[in-house]
């Protein structure tokens, strides 16, 4: 069966520190990877999609970067982080069908 | 405007109670359409699916209207484990590549 690691759960960063969260997927190969981002109180918001090795497309300018060295693994990173970056980020993943399947979220305050 | 929008609630209902959620969509080029359900401080996880004719899984009847754009949850019978926030979900493909547009969530918040 299909299951997506992400790590870590959570994370207390400073202003201006580096920051890369990964996510895997096993049993499955060629998904459509996706990082999410939800603030506080609000909806998910679409950061990164990936179809596959290599192939990043950004929704949203902002201080974020992603990457797909692998097959299944998606690595979200920033060089400083911002106040702004605080928030619960999620990895998911899909094969084209509509329903994602979401990691378990990294917990993200920068202070 | 947003893409999904939906009343945040809270919803705050005793048990057995039947509680209905709404929420509309602006993109008429939306394909496919979802409920998630969202536990406190984590992931979100698909509820159901939610078809043109109306489908219905146990307690849960999800309706669809394309024409008015239009999407609704009903849950009968409420327990106290279905406290949580109900995500209503599009998904279109756009841009060469499908995704996921997440309205905010309707919390519901069931007591004894």
């Amino acid at each position: 069966s299909q299951t997506i690691h992400q790590w870590p759960a959570t994370l207390v960063q400073p202003v201006g520190s580096p920051l890369s969260l990964e996510c895997t997927v096993e049993g499955t190969s060629n998904p459509n990877l996706y990082w999410y981002r939800q603030a506080a109180g609000r909806g998910l918001q679409l950061l990164f999609y990936s179809v596959g090795i290599g192939q990043i497309s950004s929704e949203v300018p902002q201080n974020l970067s992603a990457s797909r060295p692998q097959d299944r693994q998606f690595i979200l990173s920033s060089k400083k982080l911002l106040l702004s970056d605080s928030g619960f980020y999620l990895c998911a993943w899909s094969q084209g069908t509509g329903g994602y399947t979401f990691g378990s979220g990294t917990r993200l305050t920068v202070v | 405007r947003k893409e999904v929008e939906q009343d945040p609630g809270p919803f705050n209902v005793p048990e057995g109670a039947t509680v209905a959620f709404n929420c509309t969509y602006s993109n008429s080029a939306s394909q496919s359409f979802f409920w998630y359900r969202q536990d406190c401080r984590k992931e979100p996880k698909l509820l159901m699916s939610v078809y043109s004719s109306g489908n219905e899984d146990g307690r849960f009847t999800a309706q669809l209207n394309r024409a008015s754009q239009y999407i609704s949850l009903l849950i009968r019978d409420s327990k106290l484990s279905d406290s949580a926030t109900y995500l209503c979900v599009v998904w279109m493909f756009s841009g060469g590549y499908n995704k996921l547009i997440f309205g905010a969530g309707t919390r519901l918040a069931v007591h004894p």
